[in-house]
């Protein structure tokens, strides 16, 4: 479809394995964001990407988080020695530019044993 | 820095009934204010949003008027349907319109129920 696609919609892992979203946004889209839904925190804001670039990475929960963003497009959030505390859905949002409305993704279910 | 606070759930009403799910914000610079929508089972949707101090935002009989001097942007409706049973989520941004470098500041979410 047309919409903000993420990739896997559920991952269950064991504690301290490494794992890695995927988000393809809207054709055309230049800003990309990354959010954590959780049940004791809500929606919290992780990272932003205009273009390939994010100036702002302070919003990652730890240093195990990192993402990137190649080709102005798709874009991946890289959860390494998980925990417990990072589950989560994870859910990405893309816009045309920084100033227009973000469309959201249906995210990814991560579960660590 | 920015917060938003909306009223805890659930929230239970019969079809035709009126709704109002409080927001109030608090905010460093002139932010735009959304409701998105979340229904069972789907990804997040944008309902409606305001950019400026006394706009409406409206969208399938819902409305919300960004009122500064109460930092508040109220969700209303007249009459809801059982399809308008969903989490409600209020948001903010402090650049224009969309997101911005900061992304979307978000309310924990209301679930709201209609019962037939």
């Amino acid at each position: 479809g047309a919409g903000v696609s993420q990739s896997p919609s559920n991952k269950v892992t064991e504690k301290g394995k490494d794992v890695e979203l995927r988000c393809d946004p809207i054709s055309g889209h230049t800003a990309l964001y990354w959010y954590r839904q959780s049940l004791g925190q809500g929606l919290e804001f992780l990272i932003y990407f205009q273009g390939n670039s994010a100036p702002d990475k302070s919003g990652l929960p730890s240093d195990r988080f990192s993402a990137e963003r190649t080709g102005g497009s798709v874009s991946t959030l890289t959860i390494q020695r998980t925990q417990q505390e990072d589950s989560a859905v994870y859910l990405c949002a893309s816009s045309l530019k920084v100033d227009q409305p973000q469309h959201f993704g249906d995210g990814t279910r991560l579960s660590i044993l | 820095g920015d917060s938003v606070t909306q009223m805890e759930g659930p929230v239970t009403l019969s079809e035709e009934a009126c709704l109002t799910i409080n927001c109030t914000y608090t905010a460093t610079g002139y932010p735009s204010l959304f409701w998105y929508v979340q229904y069972p089972g789907e990804g997040l949707q944008l309902l409606l949003k305001a950019t400026k101090a006394d706009d409406k935002g409206s969208n399938k009989g819902f409305e919300a008027t960004y009122r500064k001097e109460t930092t508040s942007f109220h969700l209303e409706k007249g009459s809801v349907q059982v399809s308008d049973s969903a989490v409600y989520f209020c948001a903010l941004s402090d650049t224009d319109s969309g997101g911005g470098a900061d992304g979307l500041t978000f309310g924990k979410g209301t679930l709201l129920i209609i019962q037939p």
